[in-house]
């Protein structure tokens, strides 16, 4: 596609239920950024994927976050047990860096809602 | 840790005023640094960015300037419009080249008609 896409837009849940949300890099991008932002609020690293390397996973909340991001192009975060305070705007960016970093495309974000 | 941060968290100007945002980082191995717009209920978008091998860049009515050696870098924008009513967010790479981008908190700036 043209941009970064990410899905589901919007996401109701239940307290302690899974949510997998889901984020298609622009092709050929080798690196891949989650985000978390709460109303208002700035942009919280969550992780970063860059080619083959090993993920920088230092950026999660909690055992209950994780990542995969499989050959290289598609991600997933999945949110286990969801509480509350997980309700935001979860935000994938991706870029072409090679060599150095580039400019990083933001998707239009999953707003997830726990209730 | 990796930290940046970002002064001030709002900001309010008159249109045709300047407006300046600071923001300091913590990783001397960090060598890019972007800024982003995100007006409301929208994507972040960038707006300029600036690599270490430079001290200052310019386009249009914004300017970015770079002080490796404090650590410092700012965003200038000059003759405000209502329409730069947005938040911005700096950023930096961490661990230097091909580094992950960890984001400042953002300042809401307001230009008033």
């Amino acid at each position: 596609g043209a941009g970064v896409s990410q899905s589901p837009s919007n996401k109701v849940t239940e307290k302690g239920k899974d949510v997998e949300l889901r984020c298609d890099p622009i092709s050929g991008h080798t690196a891949l950024y989650w985000y978390r932002q709460s109303l208002g609020q700035g942009l919280e690293f969550l992780i970063y994927f860059q080619g083959n390397s090993a993920p920088d996973k230092s950026g999660l909340p909690s055992d209950r976050f994780s990542a995969e991001r499989t050959g290289g192009s598609v991600s997933t975060l999945t949110i286990q047990r969801t509480q509350q305070e997980d309700s935001a705007v979860y935000l994938c960016a991706s870029s072409s860096t090679t060599g150095t970093n580039t400019e990083a495309f933001f998707g239009q974000g999953t707003r997830l809602t726990v209730v | 840790g990796e930290n940046v941060e970002q002064h001030p968290s709002t900001l309010s100007v008159q249109e045709g005023d300047s407006a300046v945002i600071k923001c300091t980082y913590s990783d001397s191995a960090s060598n890019y640094f972007p800024w982003y717009k995100q007006e409301l209920g929208k994507r972040p978008q960038l707006i300029i960015d600036i690599r270490s091998n430079v001290g200052e860049k310019k386009d249009q009515r914004i300017a970015v300037t770079l002080n490796k050696t404090a650590k410092h870098f700012s965003l200038h924008i000059t003759e405000t419009q209502p329409e730069d009513s947005a938040v911005y967010f700096c950023a930096a790479n961490y661990g230097g080249s091909q580094g992950n981008l960890i984001f400042g908190k953002g300042t809401k700036l307001s230009v008033k008609p």
